[in-house]
């Protein structure tokens, strides 16, 4: 069983709405990494974290989402304003060195 | 940049069957290998993983072997099992670089008939 838990499990917006979930990461694991996984099965790799700080992201993540791992708090990835392309599975991993270890991922809805 | 191919999008074999699926890769660094499995609801887990070159990885029945002279990691398992129906990702994390994130292929559905 997964020891990433992530929030909510399913999540339904309407378009221009903010979405926002969030995932708490096995303990003792510093590298945090979002996914969005489309309809087709394919990953698309959108930000890591080690602690606290931004290791790499893709442009789209810097322009229209925005993502946080506070100390002592769930990380936390949120769209700023839906589209119907965002419609996907985002899937939270932790990892202590090079594997790594998937929550159950936010299946997220935008109508 | 650094690439990960598997060509077969479904397979579907029948029980006890021998399974083979694709996977090549492509990168100028170091790479770690990995297969990962998603059953049907939820995430990805890591089947098996091999870091030095000409190495074997085995978990569960299922084996990969790092080939670095034709760059391919397929997974292949003797007799499947109806149990083994799910996404196989095969997928690379550069040694050489600590802030990568790992680069998956776009997954192979397996699909077994008892």
């Amino acid at each position: 069983n997964s020891k990433v838990i992530q929030t909510p499990r399913y999540l339904v917006k309407g378009q221009g709405q903010k979405a926002k979930m969030r995932c708490i990461p096995e303990k003792g694991h510093p590298v945090v990494f979002w996914y969005q996984q489309n309809k087709n099965n394919e990953f698309k790799f959108l930000i890591n974290f080690q602690n606290q700080e931004v290791l790499q992201q893709i442009d789209m993540t810097e322009k229209r989402f925005s993502a946080e791992c506070p100390s002592n708090s769930p990380c936390s990835l949120e769209i700023q304003s839906s589209e119907a392309g965002d419609s996907a599975l985002y899937l939270c991993a932790s990892s202590p060195h090079e594997r790594l270890f998937f929550g159950h991922g936010t299946k997220l809805s935008v109508l | 940049g650094d690439s990960v191919i598997q060509m077969q999008g479904q397979v579907t074999l029948s029980e006890n069957d021998f399974l083979f699926i694709n996977c090549t890769y492509s990168t100028t660094g170091y790479p770690t290998l990995f297969w990962y499995v998603q059953y049907s609801g939820e995430g990805p887990q890591l089947l098996l993983q091999v870091t030095t070159a000409n190495n074997k990885g085995s978990s569960r029945g299922f084996e990969a072997t790092y080939d670095k002279g034709t760059t391919s990691f397929h997974l292949q398992k003797t007799s499947v099992q109806e149990i083994d129906s799910a996404v196989y990702y095969c997928a690379m994390r550069d040694q050489s670089d600590n802030n990568n994130a790992p680069r998956f292929g776009a997954g192979t559905k397996l699909s077994v008939k008892p």
